[in-house]
């Protein structure tokens, strides 16, 4: 199984809907991260969570919204989805060394 | 804050020796590490340095030079299938604990 699962894997939604994107790991880390990657801007940090009781906004956290349901759970919301917002996102824990492990990442597409 | 560059795009022949280099700049650090991204799949760890010097695994090692805001990550015997993304990302603390950021990666074309 893998260690970090993300549903659903591809998304077509249109201007003005509200999706979650959901993120499981089974790694035990406490650290939770979700990125955005569009082409040629790599890696965009949304949100990241240290702990179940921590949240945190990264560089790009605006239009978007995160809950920490449990340690192995991390889900990420469009309020209100726009065309800009479509992107490949990905969904992240590390360990206390950094040693990131990525989840397969979504493909959402916003007509 | 944390912030990192390294070069958009490297070109290189099967079986020579590539070098991706990365600077960064961050109020605290505790490592810098290495990631490889193929389209369309998820980043894959490669490597990681907290420490000054270099790290070899397989064709692929990594060096760190802490004094210098410095890394690169170099590979040998280069082989088509390296063709990918590669993104170096530090690790610093934040408010306590330990966040880890990404550069926007270099895309490596190996040709033959």
């Amino acid at each position: 199984d893998a260690d970090v699962t993300q549903t659903p894997r591809n998304r077509i939604t249109k201007t003005g809907k509200r999706i979650m994107l959901e993120c499981s790991q089974t790694k035990g880390h406490d650290r939770m991260y979700w990125y955005r990657q569009d082409p040629g801007l790599g890696l965009r940090l949304i949100y990241y969570s240290f702990d179940v009781k921590d949240i945190n906004k990264g560089e790009i956290s605006d239009g978007y919204s995160v809950s920490r349901q449990a340690q192995a759970k991390f889900s990420l919301s469009l309020e209100s989805a726009i065309p800009n917002q479509t992107a490949l996102y990905f969904c992240a824990t590390s360990d206390r060394t950094g040693y990131a492990y990525f989840g397969p990442g979504t493909r959402l597409t916003v007509t | 804050g944390q912030s990192l560059e390294q070069p958009s795009e490297v070109t290189a022949v099967e079986g020579a020796i590539v070098q991706i280099n990365c600077t960064y700049q961050t109020s605290g650090f505790y490592g810098l590490s290495w990631y490889q991204q193929h389209d369309g799949g998820a980043p894959t760890f490669l490597s990681y340095n907290a420490l000054d010097g270099l790290e070899e695994t397989g064709r692929f090692s990594s060096f760190l030079s802490r004094s210098d805001s410095y890394g690169y990550l170099l590979l040998q015997e280069l082989q088509m299938k390296d063709s990918a993304s590669y993104f170096c990302a530090v690790s610093g603390p934040s408010g306590g604990y330990q966040k880890v950021t990404f550069g926007t990666g270099t895309k490596l074309q190996v040709i033959p």
